[in-house]
C-alpha cells in the first residue's frame, strides 16, 4: 500500500530538548516536504526536498532542520524546541518536484504529528 | 500575510443545497490544488488546475481557475453530509518549488 509515515503521532516535550520527527515514504517519490498546520492558518511550508542530498527552504524554516540522506526518508528536527513550534505536523511526498508547479501528480500527505512544546 | 486568501472560513448549510469556496490572490500561480482534510486526518489532494480558465469536474464538485492564474474556486452541487471537512488550496510557483495554503474554509454539510 502506498503510504507517507510519520513517528511519533503525538509528542509533549520541554523547551530546548532536542527531537527528531521521522517520515518515510515507499512510493520512490522525489520531492518530499514539511509543513505545520495552525488555526487560522491552513498548512506553511517547513523545508522541501526535490531529491537525495537536496534540500531547501520553504515558507517558515527558522527553528528546523531537515537531511535527506536517503530517497525514502525525511526527517525534521528542532535542535532547541520552543514553545511557539507546538503546532500538527505533515509531512507529503510526491513523484516529482513538478508535481508542485503543475503535473497532474499527487502529493500524499502522511497522517500528522501533533508536537506540544512546554 | 497569507499569500492565498479563502473564503468564506466556514459555511454551514442544508444537505440538497449548493456552496462555493474561493481562493483568491494578487500572485500568479503555475498551478492550482484543492485539498479535503477531515479531523485527525491528513489532506487529500481533490484535483489539480494548470491551465488558466480551466475547468475540471469531478461528480459533483466543479473547479475553476481564473483566467489570469490567480484565482480559483470550488462549487459543489447538492451537497451532502460526506462533503463536510476542511478545504484548502495551495498554489504552486514558476519560479521554485515551494507550495503556498490558504488558511482553509470548514464546510459543514447538515443532514
Amino acid at each position: 500500500e502506498a503510504q507517507v509515515t510519520q513517528n511519533p503521532r503525538y509528542l509533549i516535550t520541554v523547551t530546548g530538548k532536542k527531537l527528531t520527527v521521522t517520515c518515510s515514504q515507499n512510493m520512490n517519490h522525489e520531492y518530499m516536504s514539511w509543513y505545520r498546520q495552525d488555526p487560522g492558518l491552513g498548512l506553511r511550508q517547513i523545508y522541501y526536498s526535490m531529491n537525495v542530498e537536496v534540500t531547501d527552504k520553504g515558507d517558515v524554516p527558522e527553528g528546523y532542520k531537515v537531511s535527506r540522506k536517503e530517497k525514502r526518508n525525511f526527517p525534521l528536527i528542532l535542535e532547541s524546541p520552543s514553545p511557539n513550534q507546538t503546532s500538527l505536523y505533515f509531512c507529503a511526498s510526491s513523484p516529482s518536484p513538478y508535481t508542485i508547479r503543475g503535473s497532474t501528480d499527487t502529493q500524499y500527505f502522511g497522517p500528522g504529528t501533533r508536537l506540544t512544546v512546554l | 500575510t497569507q499569500l492565498l486568501e479563502q473564503s468564506p472560513q466556514f459555511l454551514s448549510i442544508q444537505e440538497g443545497e449548493n456552496l462555493t469556496v474561493y481562493c483568491n490572490s494578487s500572485s500568479v500561480f503555475s498551478s492550482l490544488q484543492w485539498y479535503r482534510q477531515e479531523p485527525g486526518e491528513g489532506p487529500v489532494l481533490l484535483v489539480t488546475v494548470v491551465t488558466g480558465g480551466e475547468v475540471k469536474k469531478l461528480k459533483r464538485l466543479t473547479f475553476q481557475f481564473g483566467d489570469a492564474r490567480k484565482d480559483s474556486s470550488l462549487h459543489i452541487t447538492a451537497a451532502q453530509p460526506g462533503d463536510t471537512g476542511l478545504y484548502l488550496c495551495a498554489g504552486g510557483r514558476f519560479n521554485d518549488y515551494k507550495l503556498s495554503f490558504g488558511a482553509g474554509t470548514t464546510v459543514t454539510v447538515r443532514a
